[in-house]
């Protein structure tokens, strides 16, 4: 257990749709991480957030949106989704930026788009 | 530009006999080096990190080794065993920026 918390694990919705997956990083960690990975690819880096605030972007749609609350919890919004959008998203959490490069996933969570 | 290469989609290796998985970069700036392990259906894990001052890291059954002058890691395994079957990525990161930049990849099966 990484101690960071995806919900939802499994999300089925509609081209068009939009949707909110949530990450509680693990407790005292304030940067966080969003991961896409569509079928057995590699990582992609979408965006960091530390400390309530954005660090760094990555290869994110503009349809796609990010944000980090006061109490640390991350959530990311995909809105007019397509098909190619159907992947695993995790988010990672780590202590300060992250300067060594450890990061501590979630198990993800499965986007399917129909 | 694919700043980290891992040029092998996948490997298998049997049980008992030595892993070797290997990694090549781009970039000179790199500070630190890191292999993760991916279970399906789960997130990357941390595996093993190496500084750009040392050449080698031992932690157990896996050790890395790191080329600087032919900028090339390995990862080894010995000996690989069954718990061993994951994909391994290889990542570094730069204190220029702290972006940890990912290879695609290296699905390791361990055959019986």
């Amino acid at each position: 257990d990484s101690g960071v918390t995806q919900t939802p694990k499994h999300l089925i919705t509609a081209t068009g749709q939009r949707v909110t997956l949530r990450c509680s990083p693990r407790s005292g960690d304030l940067s966080v991480y969003w991961y896409q990975q569509s079928l057995d690819q590699g990582l992609q880096f979408l965006i960091q957030y530390y400390n309530g605030e954005e660090r760094a972007k990555g290869n994110i749609l503009e349809r796609f949106s990010a944000q980090q609350f006061p109490d640390l919890h991350s959530e990311l919004n995909l809105s007019s989704l397509e098909l190619g959008d159907s992947a695993l998203y995790f988010c990672a959490s780590s202590v300060g930026l992250g300067d060594t490069g450890e990061l501590f996933f979630g198990e993800g969570s499965r986007l399917t788009v129909l | 530009d694919q700043q980290v290469k891992q040029n092998s989609p996948s490997l298998s290796v049997q049980e008992g006999r030595i892993s070797i998985l290997n990694c090549d970069y781009t970039n000179s700036m790199f500070d630190y080096f890191l292999w993760y392990k991916k279970y399906p259906a789960e997130g990357p894990t941390f595996l093993i990190s190496i500084s750009s001052i040392k050449d080698k890291n031992e932690d157990g059954r896996f050790t890395v080794f790191l080329n600087k002058s032919a900028k090339h890691l390995s990862l080894h395994i010995v000996p690989s065993q069954p718990g061993d079957s994951a994909v391994y990525f290889c990542a570094a990161i730069s204190h220029s920026n702290y972006q940890l930049i990912w290879g695609a990849g290296t699905k390791l099966i361990i055959k019986p």
